[in-house]
């Protein structure tokens, strides 16, 4: 069974750097898709980008300047970094996997609220 | 940019069928996949490629496609089935991974 973790701040101040981590267990983050997908308070869910076969990304083209998603298979985690944040960049942030890169989005961490605000 | 289209709400009472539908140009060519969304929980896929159903998921849910249109089926909705449900496909590319606005069934 394929378990994800996120894990870092909940609090983030405007322009500076959101970072999270995703730990991952009963799979290799070197197999499949490795998603980080996020939700406003109230709002709907907006994918974010992937990292795929130990180092390939793809990126939402609206926050493909400000994101990247790496991988660290020696600890068996990927990371999201988002750059310049603003408070609409306030959300829950779920690390998911896929079997696909269309999407089908089988796993998910139970996710982590990350605000921004000084 | 690329959209997928959902109503806001449905509504149905218990043991009627709801049908919730999710359209957009590129579906004819791009599998469609459905997750449910409870209130404070992570989503769960609930059909993937148009109509294949995960294991665990009840058989009252199912899925159809036709032309731009693709439709989640709940026969049988029971008060547990109430929750957000999104529509999700890749753009006309494929490259990138898109999301439906959500529909909010209500149980009556």
């Amino acid at each position: 069974q394929v378990q994800l973790q996120e894990s870092g701040p909940g609090l983030v101040k405007p322009s500076e750097t959101l970072s999270l981590i995703c730990n991952v267990s009963g799979d290799s983050v070197t197999n499949y898709y490795w998603s980080w997908i996020r939700q406003p308070p109230g709002k709907g869910l907006e994918w974010i980008g992937y990292i795929y076969y130990s180092g390939s990304t793809s990126y939402n083209p609206s926050l493909k300047s400000r994101v990247t998603i790496s991988e660290d298979t020696s600890k068996n985690q990927f990371s999201l970094n988002l750059s310049s944040v603003t408070a609409a960049d306030t959300a829950v942030y779920f690390c998911v996997m896929g079997y696909c890169s269309g999407g089908c989005f089988q796993h998910w961490g139970q996710g982590t609220l990350v605000t921004v605000s000084s | 940019s690329y959209e997928l289209t959902q109503p806001p709400s449905v509504s149905v009472s218990p043991g009627q069928t709801a049908r919730i539908t999710c359209s957009a140009d590129a579906l004819p060519n791009q599998y469609a996949y459905w997750y449910q969304q409870k209130p404070g929980q992570a989503p769960v896929l609930v059909i993937y490629k148009d109509s294949e159903r995960p294991s665990g998921i009840p058989e009252r849910f199912s899925g159809s496609s036709s032309g731009t249109t693709v439709t989640l089926i709940i026969s049988g909705v029971q008060a547990e089935d109430e929750a957000d449900y999104y529509c999700q496909s890749p753009d006309s590319s494929g490259t990138y991974v898109v999301f439906g606005g959500g529909t909010k069934l209500t149980v009556l």
